[in-house]
């Protein structure tokens, strides 16, 4: 079963513009991930954040945590067309287990 | 270095026969997943090794689902008797935590469809 909720479910935006998608969860967690998915297939790791950060960078990406709301938000500044992609959240319970996944948001970037 | 490979990358076989799919890890991580990927049900976690053991099992759909690891390395995921409902891309990812990495990089996964 999914550990949450990612909203929203799809996302339309120009070039240019920012994208924020959030994630819920519903237990104590040790970390949260975010992958990018292109075209139904792998997923490529963003970022991680431990439940004891509550804000990190990686160049256009900005991941916010708060275990008090148990939510997560993930922006991307000056989209790309590139960056069209479905993004999940996931999450961890300990340290090197297993990863609970959102139901993912599906980003459109216009051209 | 080399990221996880997975092989077939696609597999179509018929309902009721027996599958096997493999996973090559990053060479040196301890961990390995398995996930599989379909449209009603999402992502969804499987079975979990470190070293050559599995500690967790639970994501195992059913018992004709089952999963070995060898030399700390290699996984194979079997299906038997497979399902239209086995349907899905399955995922491997592995990770080091042991080492401080907690990040699980995934494989570009095996589409699986039963006929």
């Amino acid at each position: 079963s999914q550990q949450g909720e990612e909203d929203p479910q799809a996302l339309s935006i120009q070039e240019g513009e920012n994208a924020t998608m959030n994630c819920s969860y519903k237990t104590s967690i040790n970390n949260l991930q975010w992958y990018r998915q292109n075209s139904g297939r792998g997923l490529v790791h963003l970022i991680l954040i431990r439940s004891n950060e509550r804000e990190k960078h990686s160049g256009r990406l900005r991941v916010t945590l708060d275990t008090s709301k148990k939510s997560s938000s993930l922006l991307i500044t000056a989209s790309r067309a590139a960056d069209t992609a479905s993004y999940f959240c996931a999450t961890s319970k300990a340290a090197g287990n297993k990863l609970t996944f959102g139901g993912g948001t599906r980003v459109l970037v216009k051209p | 270095g080399a990221g996880v490979s997975q092989s077939p990358s696609n597999k179509v076989t018929e309902k009721g026969k027996d599958v096997e799919l493999r996973c090559d890890p990053i060479s040196g991580h301890t961990a390995l997943y398995w996930y599989r990927q379909s449209l009603g049900q999402g992502l969804e976690f499987l079975i979990y090794f470190q070293g050559n053991s599995a500690p967790d099992k639970s994501g195992l759909p059913s018992d004709r689902f089952s999963a070995e690891r060898t030399g700390g390395s290699v996984s194979t995921l079997t299906i038997q008797r497979t399902q239209q409902e086995d349907s899905a891309v399955y995922l491997c990812a592995s990770s080091a935590p042991g080492t401080g990495i907690i990040e699980q990089y995934f494989g570009p996964g095996t589409r699986l469809t039963v006929t």
